[in-house]
């Protein structure tokens, strides 16, 4: 069990542009999800898959973001003309299959920083 | 639909004193309930689930935690602190027959004092 991987631990960016973040699961972890967790705050729920099916999209998600997980392996997130708004700690995490009763296992984020 | 309310955004304790966080969910189904601790920026660490069984849940760092089915609460404990305890703590229900996607409280801050 070599851990959740998140690439980069931190980007900084000017307002505009576009950021694309990497999560790489646990090998044998099938479902992966992706939260925003803002100072304060407890992680909140940005969208979910099951291998290279994304399943489910929070109302958070606006048409600026995109996340792929291409034959169910790693994941990218992708924000297109950021925002201010958009710094946050963006976490990744993995669990096995199951019925809601798997913990879920989290890499230690990307930081975003909008300037 | 679930939802987890955390009762207190900081706890301040002296080093050695017990300690409780408050935990409270509602939920239209079975639940199972999960609490994680984070430290300075890195990720969620699980402390321990409830789910089924025996309504009293030890965790790992001798936190434990109880299921109160009527009162909706899923109280963490600890009978003593340390320094390093000094942490967020996230409560968390997912939904049994619902959404397998958990949601969290808005975290406790817990501050160990020496």
């Amino acid at each position: 069990d070599t851990g959740v991987s998140q690439n980069p631990r931190h980007k900084i960016t000017k307002r505009g542009q576009n950021v694309t973040f990497r999560c790489d699961p646990i090998s044998e972890h099938n479902r992966l999800y992706w939260y925003r967790q803002t100072l304060g705050q407890g992680p909140e729920f940005l969208t979910y898959f099951q291998n290279e099916a994304q399943l489910e999209k929070s109302r958070l998600l606006s048409d600026r973001f995109s996340a792929e997980r291409p034959k169910g392996s790693f994941s990218t997130l992708e924000i297109q003309r950021t925002e201010q708004g958009d710094s946050a700690m963006y976490l990744c995490a993995s669990s096995p299959p199951g019925r809601g009763n798997q913990p879920q296992h989290f890499g230690d984020g990307t930081r975003l920083s909008i300037l | 639909a679930q939802s987890v309310t955390q009762l207190d955004s900081q706890v301040p304790v002296f080093e050695e004193a017990p300690v409780e966080l408050r935990c409270n969910y509602s939920s239209s189904v079975s639940v199972y309930l999960f609490w994680y601790v984070q430290y300075p920026n890195q990720g969620l660490q699980l402390l321990l689930k409830y789910l089924s069984g025996s309504t009293l849940v030890k965790g790992i760092n001798g936190f434990e935690a109880e299921f109160n089915k009527s009162q909706t609460s899923f109280h963490l404990r600890k009978p003593s602190v340390h320094i390093s305890d000094t942490a967020e703590y996230f409560c968390a229900v997912s939904g049994l027959g619902g959404s397998y996607i958990p949601t969290f409280g808005r975290g406790t801050s817990l501050i160990v004092h020496p």
